[in-house]
C-alpha cells in the first residue's frame, strides 16, 4: 500500500532555533500534502495544505511566517518551525492522498515529536 | 469543525467484537465515511471507508445506515493491540484533494 514517510521521528531543539521536518510519499506522487499538529490528549488539528509548486494554504490562526512549508517536488514536502519556542512543542503529522491511484483514503506519516527546551 | 459525533470512550473484552458508533446526520451525498485509528504516539492508520454500502476488509466491517446518518465500525475479534483512538471522518472523495478533519474520536480500551 501507499506509504508516507516522515523524518525525523523525534527532535529536541533549543528555544530560538529552527527545525525542519520532512514528509515523503514513497510510492506515489502527491501534488497535495497536509500538515497537522497534535497536542497531548487532543485530536489532530489541520495546520496547512501544501501544494506542489505553489504557496501553501494555512488554516486560520496558524502563522505562515513561523511554519514555513515547501513542496518542491511531487514526493516531498517540508515543514520548518522557525524560531521555535516551548509552546511549539507538539506532535507534527503529515498526510497525503494518492490522486493518481485508485485509493481514496489519505495516508499518514509516523509523526514527529518536537520538544523545544 | 468535525461533522461527526462519537462516544468519548468504550471498553471491550479481548476476543469479543467491538462495535464503535458514529453519528453524521449532516452528511452530504458526495461524502464518504472514513475510519482511522491512532495508536499512542503514532500517525493515524487507515481502517476502512464507505459511501452507501456496507464494507468489509481484513481489519474491520463498516455498517452504514440506509439514510447514511450514522455508521458502525465493527472489529470482529478485538485484541489488546486494537487499543487506540478511533476516528470517524466524513469527507468528500479524492478528487477534491481536501484534508481530513478529525474530531475527538473514541478511545477504545481492550482488556484481557
Amino acid at each position: 500500500g501507499a506509504v508516507v514517510s516522515q523524518h525525523p521521528s523525534r527532535v529536541i531543539c533549543k528555544s530560538g532555533t529552527s527545525v525542519k521536518i520532512e514528509c515523503r510519499s514513497l510510492d506515489f506522487q502527491a501534488t497535495t500534502m497536509f500538515w497537522y499538529r497534535q497536542f497531548p490528549k487532543q485530536s489532530l488539528m489541520l495546520m496547512a495544505t501544501s501544494n506542489e509548486g505553489s504557496k501553501a494554504t494555512y488554516e486560520q490562526g496558524v502563522e505562515k511566517d513561523k511554519f514555513l512549508i515547501n513542496h518542491a517536488s511531487l514526493t516531498l514536502s517540508t515543514l520548518t518551525v522557525t524560531s521555535a519556542h516551548p509552546e511549539d512543542s507538539s506532535f507534527y503529522i503529515c498526510s497525503a492522498r494518492d490522486l493518481g491511484g485508485s485509493k481514496t483514503e489519505a495516508f499518514f506519516g509516523q509523526g514527529t515529536r518536537l520538544t523545544v527546551v | 469543525d468535525a461533522k461527526t459525533t462519537q462516544p468519548p470512550s468504550m471498553d471491550c473484552a479481548e476476543g469479543r467484537a467491538a462495535n464503535l458508533p458514529c453519528n453524521h446526520s449532516t452528511i452530504s451525498g458526495n461524502e464518504y465515511v472514513y475510519w482511522y485509528r491512532q495508536i499512542h504516539s503514532q500517525g493515524p492508520q487507515y481502517i476502512i471507508h464507505g459511501l452507501k454500502n456496507n464494507e468489509t476488509n481484513e481489519m474491520a466491517s463498516l455498517i452504514i445506515t440506509e439514510d447514511r446518518k450514522s455508521s458502525t465500525l465493527i472489529l470482529p475479534h478485538a485484541t489488546l493491540r486494537d487499543t487506540a483512538v478511533y476516528y470517524c471522518i466524513v469527507s468528500v472523495g479524492i478528487q477534491a484533494g481536501t484534508a481530513l478533519i478529525f474530531g475527538k474520536g473514541t478511545t477504545l480500551s481492550v482488556s484481557s
